[in-house]
Formats: structure tokens, sequence, C-alpha cells
């Protein structure tokens, strides 16, 4: 019973650096996304998709790229890392029966600290 | 732009003690809202959703009402257990061809037996 698997669940960056944060699920899930948690601020979506090859912006997707090669897959990649991209990251992905259900499964998140 | 507010937390409340959280909503168009829950640690779960005007959602004792006249989804459950502490995070979606989901700022709640 994977569900929405994220890796790493840690990770502490210097700026510059670039990294990738994965995430895969096992429900074939059309709907895949990516959020930021902030404290005081909720979860702020950076990236979805609603298929492969098919991708879109969120509220706050500077400094992020996707891809969608794959229904299981949706790596999120930062470039160069930043101070302000410390945060928590979750993968959470939705089955799209004719439209977006709003009923998201999330993964259990990714703490990235930049140093 | 569509938006979701949450009232202040920490809750701190007894063991067997009335939640109510508030939840007030801007939208334009028919938006369905949510209540997700996050437990220490993990990510958020899905607690109840009503998709239009008057619909009850409701789950685990938990229960939330779509009021369009007063544009507010509050949650409210009857008595609360030690095990209800997490943060509930109120959630709207614009319209099913979106794919966007938008959170209010989250409130937790802690229970004191």
């Amino acid at each position: 019973n994977a569900g929405v698997t994220q890796t790493p669940k840690f990770q502490v960056l210097k700026t510059g650096q670039s990294m990738t944060l994965q995430c895969a699920q096992d429900m074939n899930h059309e709907y895949m996304s990516w959020y930021r948690q902030d404290p005081g601020m909720g979860l702020r979506l950076i990236h979805y998709s609603v298929g492969a090859g098919i991708t879109d912006q969120g509220e706050v997707p500077n400094g992020y790229n996707v891809s969608r090669s794959t229904t299981e897959d949706f790596p999120l990649r930062l470039l160069s890392a930043a101070p302000s991209q410390t945060s928590v990251y979750f993968c959470a992905s939705s089955g799209w029966k004719g439209g977006f259900t709003g009923e998201l499964f999330f993964g259990e998140g990714s703490r990235l600290t930049v140093l | 732009g569509d938006s979701v507010t949450q009232m202040e937390g920490p809750v701190t409340l007894s063991e067997e003690a009335f939640l109510t959280i508030n939840c007030t909503y801007t939208a334009t168009g028919y938006p369905s809202l949510f209540w997700y829950v996050q437990y220490p640690g993990e990510g958020l779960q899905l607690l109840l959703k009503a998709t239009k005007a008057d619909d009850k959602g409701s789950n685990k004792g938990f229960e939330a009402t779509y009021r369009k006249e007063t544009t507010s989804f509050h949650l409210e459950k009857g008595s609360v257990q030690v095990s209800d502490s997490a943060v509930y995070f109120c959630a709207l979606t614009p319209g099913s061809r979106t794919g966007k989901l938008i959170f209010g700022q989250g409130t937790t709640l802690q229970v004191k037996p």
C-alpha cells in the first residue's frame, strides 16, 4: 500500500546547488502536483500535471521545473537553490474523473534546507 | 483572486469539549470546499468535502456545512479526543477544470486530557 512516495525525506543544500525531489504514485492517478508548506502560509501550489507530457504552473512556480514522462512519476527540480526555497515540499495525486476532484492523496513530505 | 481564511491558532481544548474552527472563503463561481487534516510528521489527509451550497460533509465525527450566503465552511466536532490533535486546513477548488486547490493557513488544534 505505497500510495505517494517522496524521496528524500530530508535534504540540506548550499545556495546555488541543484537537486531533484522525486515523487512516485502507484494508484494510476492522472493528476499530480507539488506544494510547499511554510509556517503561517498554508500550502501553496508550485506546479501540477494532468497527465504524461502535460504540466502547468501553480501559484509559486519560479525557481522550480517539472516534467511528466510517465503516469507514475513527477519529479521537482530546483535549478539553483536559494534560502527562500527552504520549506517542506509535498507531492500529491488524484484521479481525474472528467475533471479535478480536489481529493488529493499526499506523500509524507520532503524537508529542504538551503544554507 | 480566490482565497481561504481560517481562524488563528493554536486552539487548545480539553478532551470532550466542543470544537469549532472557522473558515471563510472568497471565490468567483461555484467552488467545492474541503477540510484536510495533518497529523504530526505526516502528509495531509482529506477529512471531508462539500461540493454545493447547503451540502454537509461529515467524517469521523467532524462536520462542516457549505454556507454560500455567509461564504463559510466551519468545521465542528461535538466531543474532541486527544487523538484529534493536529493541524486542520480549509481549502477550495475554483472548479473542476482548474487543477488547483487553494489552502488556508491552517489551524493547530491541541487537545489535553
